[in-house]
């Protein structure tokens, strides 16, 4: 089961926050985010395991609450760099990454 | 390190016909999985192989199907293209840890069926 994101899309001007959210509904070892621009792979940006760890890439950072099988993603102080869909990648026990259908990012100057 | 690599990066087919996708991991990398991606449906998990053996597998019919070779390189192939399988075609790859592996994705190959 695909994992849920909202929102669907946000825009942004720059030095903006903004938060991504992802959930489930079964139990997760992980949860993986990824940001792909247009016309390009998806880019890995950090996992997190089970434990209820935060990890930071640059200003973008997350935290995984595995009681409520959620995570969330935080752009901080948003850059036009930070443009792009965000997916978030799920793992439970059947050990497959099971993506969301992504969250659009638009940063303005 | 170079990265994940996919070839060819474009295919346009017709109906009817099949095609076979290629992939290379990156070096070191015994894992590779496979996932269709589209507007509607976002990232879908077609299948995982690893040490030259299926490891896990989506719910795609059995038109898709692939296959690892001894240097970890890995092809997908579909039989029997249908307009529906336009897509882009990624495959990711990984060092192949049972859980919170990480996947590292290739450039696609962007199939369109006409």
């Amino acid at each position: 089961q695909q994992p849920v994101q909202s929102p669907q899309a946000v825009i942004l001007r720059e030095g903006e926050d903004a938060v991504i959210n992802c959930s489930s509904s079964k139990a997760l070892y992980s949860v993986h985010w990824y940001r792909q621009k247009h016309g390009e792979a998806p880019v890995f940006l950090m996992i997190l395991l089970k434990g209820g760890e935060q990890k930071g890439h640059e200003k973008i950072s997350a935290s995984f609450n595995e009681k409520k099988q959620q995570s969330s993603l935080y752009l901080t102080a948003s850059q036009l760099s930070y443009s792009g869909t965000y997916f978030c990648g799920t793992e439970s026990n059947d050990y497959k990454l099971s993506f969301g259908a992504g969250t659009t990012v638009t940063v303005r100057a | 390190k170079a990265g994940v690599t996919q070839t060819p990066r474009y295919l346009i087919k017709t109906r009817g016909q099949q095609v076979t996708l290629s992939c290379s991991p990156i070096s070191g990398h015994r894992s590779v999985s496979w996932y269709q991606q589209t507007p509607g449906q976002g990232l879908q998990f077609l299948f995982e192989y690893f040490s030259e053996t299926q490891r896990n597998k989506g719910n795609f019919p059995g038109r898709f199907s692939g296959r690892q070779f001894s240097n970890s390189r890995s092809e997908m192939n579909v039989s029997t293209l249908e307009l529906g399988d336009s897509a882009l075609y990624l495959c990711a790859s990984s060092l192949g840890q049972p859980s919170g592996d990480t996947q590292y994705f290739g450039p696609g190959t962007r199939l369109t069926v006409l």
